[in-house]
């Protein structure tokens, strides 16, 4: 059962250019939702949460967009750079009682042409 | 802090040989996750810890798949025997318990598994 959808599978930006990820998920009882990046032969990393009671969350050229009655959020990140190209991860926890387990969407290949 | 270590790198072994991954979390966190990665199925939990007890090993794909945590500072995630599809990336994790706007977990770099 996939709890969290990502769209797009990958993504091809130019230098300069907005990318944004798409996430949705299922579970009304998630209150925690991170992105992680992950770059070639490492582990994943938190760049960016948010909780529901936000409507956004920015954090120098990345931004969450929530929207809780659509059960959907995403990632922009403005003006993107060469070295923002990744493997970007939504996810999404129950903090409260939820046993911290995050559940991760599929991913999402960035790669951002000069 | 290190961060959370993870040996070895890559490994390479033949069907059916016993393989065994390593973790050190970051000192403190009560929290121990091992993941896997691969193209088809994304990032798939395998079993969690706390405090040194297996919580869930619900995504522990079979009883080749067997994993410990005899102290704070040290898991392993044995497969015995080896077969060809365990061939993925097996990352390590931990974190604190934290209800902050920080919580997140901390990666290790990974083990690639290719198992011929």
């Amino acid at each position: 059962q996939q709890q969290v959808k990502q769209s797009p599978q990958s993504l091809i930006v130019q230098k300069g250019g907005i990318s944004i990820i798409n996430c949705a998920y299922e579970n009304t009882a998630f209150d925690y939702f991170p992105w992680y990046q992950q770059f070639p032969g490492k582990g994943p990393a938190l760049l960016i949460a948010i909780r529901p009671d936000v409507s956004e969350k920015k954090e120098g050229r990345f931004t969450i967009s929530f929207n809780k009655s659509a059960k959907q959020f995403s990632l922009h990140i403005m003006d993107s750079q060469p070295g923002d190209s990744a493997t970007y991860f939504c996810a999404a926890i129950i903090l409260t009682g939820g046993g911290n387990k995050l559940t991760f969407g599929t991913g999402t290949q960035l790669k951002v042409e000069l | 802090d290190a961060g959370v270590i993870q040996s070895p790198r890559h490994e390479v072994t033949e069907m059916g040989q016993e393989v065994t991954l390593r973790c050190k979390p970051i000192s403190g966190h009560d929290y121990l996750f091992w993941y896997r990665q691969t193209m088809m199925r994304g990032l798939e939990l395998l079993i969690y810890f706390n405090n040194n007890v297996p919580i869930d090993d619900s995504g522990m794909p079979e009883d080749r798949f067997s994993a410990k945590m005899p102290n704070a500072s040290f898991s392993t995630l044995k497969i015995q025997p080896s077969e060809p599809r365990d061939s993925a990336v097996y990352f390590c994790a931990s974190t604190l318990a934290l209800t902050g706007t920080n919580y997140g977990y901390t990666f290790g770099s990974g083990t690639r598994l290719t198992v011929v």
